[in-house]
């Protein structure tokens, strides 16, 4: 089985930290991604990355950054929390499967900015 | 703007009737389509994919895919309260690579 881990189920942090998500998939898998998802608007894309050191914007990228030193872990980074930041952030990786790229979730951080 | 279209819902079956999930797309390059469920405060989990015009059934679950048409649905049988959550429609970028582009979602309520 597939399996996504997320460092934290939830987190709370006050305006202005600086915040780390961590993410680590066991499957070998070329792609990762970040995510968050809010009521009504769906599932967002912030970044994804497609090898090791390489990274590509995603739909909202701002005020977010990541890294990916190794393939397993991918990282999200909130440079300075805003409570706008407050939301679900689910992790997925994704590799080229009979349907091409199907992806697979980790279980999320409910992220809360005071 | 590429777009995946579904109702968000809710749709409201009695428990054992076949509850019918649509989703249209705007890009014709797009080549694999997923279906994903998502309890209330869980992440999404694959359920479904489909990459051929026509059905694939998997137990109670048959995708069902047309190309010409850009649609998408999915149809589960023998509904059960267990299946009450929300279904989100994907379909692969044609950039090919690997990103998928996701719809809102609809909400699925089975009642007893």
């Amino acid at each position: 089985d597939v399996k996504v881990t997320q460092s934290s189920r939830y987190l709370v942090k006050r305006t202005g930290e600086k915040v780390f998500l961590e993410c680590v998939q066991d499957m070998d898998h070329e792609n990762m991604f970040w995510y968050r998802q809010d009521p009504g608007l769906g599932l967002r894309l912030i970044y994804f990355s497609y090898d090791v050191k390489m990274k590509e914007k995603g739909d909202i990228p701002e005020g977010y950054s990541v890294s990916r030193e190794k393939k397993e872990r991918f990282s999200l980074i909130l440079e300075s929390a805003s409570t706008n930041q407050t939301s679900m952030y689910l992790c997925a990786s994704s590799f080229r499967g009979q349907a091409g790229y199907e992806q697979y979730f980790g279980p999320g951080t409910r992220l809360t900015v005071t | 703007q590429k777009e995946v279209e579904q109702n968000s819902g809710p749709l409201s079956v009695p428990e054992g009737a076949i509850a019918s999930l649509n989703c249209t797309y705007s890009d014709r390059g797009s080549q694999s389509f997923f279906w994903y469920r998502q309890y209330s405060g869980k992440s999404p989990e694959l359920i479904m994919f489909i990459y051929s015009n026509g059905d694939k059934e998997d137990g109670r679950f048959t995708a069902q895919l047309n190309k010409a048409s850009q649609y998408v649905s999915l149809l589960i049988r023998d509904s059960q309260p267990s299946d009450s959550a929300t279904y989100l429609c994907a379909v692969t970028h044609s950039g090919n690579t690997g990103k998928l582009i996701f719809g809102q979602g609809t909400t699925l309520q089975v009642k007893p």
